[in-house]
């Protein structure tokens, strides 16, 4: 059974930075490409980031490029998303979620997701 | 970027009713439109993938369809479990967008 589960929110001050993580099981981790999706309180889901199964290629919203930076360890079966220069506007909730098939651009839809990670930027 | 613009923005029923949310992409994106169910409290499941097709154990209640630009979500014989807010995405082009999401409540 896949699972994925986020780790890594809590109550950060704006300016601040954080690194967010998603450590995968139940799966090949290396063989999909991994997203970000975050959900701010009351809202919908808005993809933020996503990255290839080898790391090579990463995806970014525009609304997040130059702030958010994706990576995964694929030897320890983890995901990440460093956010730095944190604003009110990136509380939310974060998912990591896994495509459906392929490790190269996002495509398809995510088939497995985690439960999430609070995020709070607040001083 | 692609915009997903999906209706209503809320919806009540009543059991055993129909319902259709619909979503109007901005751009030509084929058969690349998925359709997640978010239950309160919960992360989204896929419930219909590449327009029209069932995750597997999804009750047949559930239906898509559509092509290029707009695309309907059905649910037939509404059932209490079908409370749930439901979102469309279209994955032909990077940035990956949702639509707005239907916020589906039983009268």
């Amino acid at each position: 059974e896949v699972e994925l589960l986020e780790s890594g929110g809590g109550l950060f001050p704006p300016g601040g930075s954080v690194r967010l993580s998603c450590v995968g099981s139940g799966f090949t981790f290396n063989d999909y490409t991994l997203t970000w999706v975050r959900q701010s309180p009351g809202q919908g889901l808005e993809w933020v980031s996503a990255i290839s199964g080898s790391g090579g290629t990463q995806y970014y919203a525009g609304s997040v490029k130059g702030r958010f930076t994706i990576s995964r360890d694929n030897s320890k079966n983890t995901l990440f998303l460093q956010i730095n220069g944190l604003r009110a506007e990136d509380t939310a909730l974060y998912y990591c979620a896994k495509q459906s098939w392929g490790s190269g651009s996002p495509r398809g839809h995510f088939d497995s997701w985690g439960q999430g990670t609070f995020l709070t930027v607040s001083s | 970027d692609i915009q997903m613009t999906q209706s209503p923005s809320s919806l009540s029923a009543s059991l055993g009713d129909r319902i259709i949310i619909t979503c109007q992409a901005s751009q030509d994106i084929r058969n690349h439109l998925i359709w997640y169910q978010q239950k309160s409290g919960q992360a989204p499941e896929f419930v219909i993938y590449d327009v029209s097709n069932l995750k597997s154990g999804v009750p047949s209640r559930f239906s898509g369809s559509g092509s290029g630009t707009h695309f309907t979500f059905t649910i037939t014989n509404l059932q209490p479990e079908d409370v749930a807010t439901y979102y469309c995405q279209q994955y032909d082009r990077v940035p990956i967008t949702f639509g707005q999401g239907t916020r589906l409540e039983i009268k």
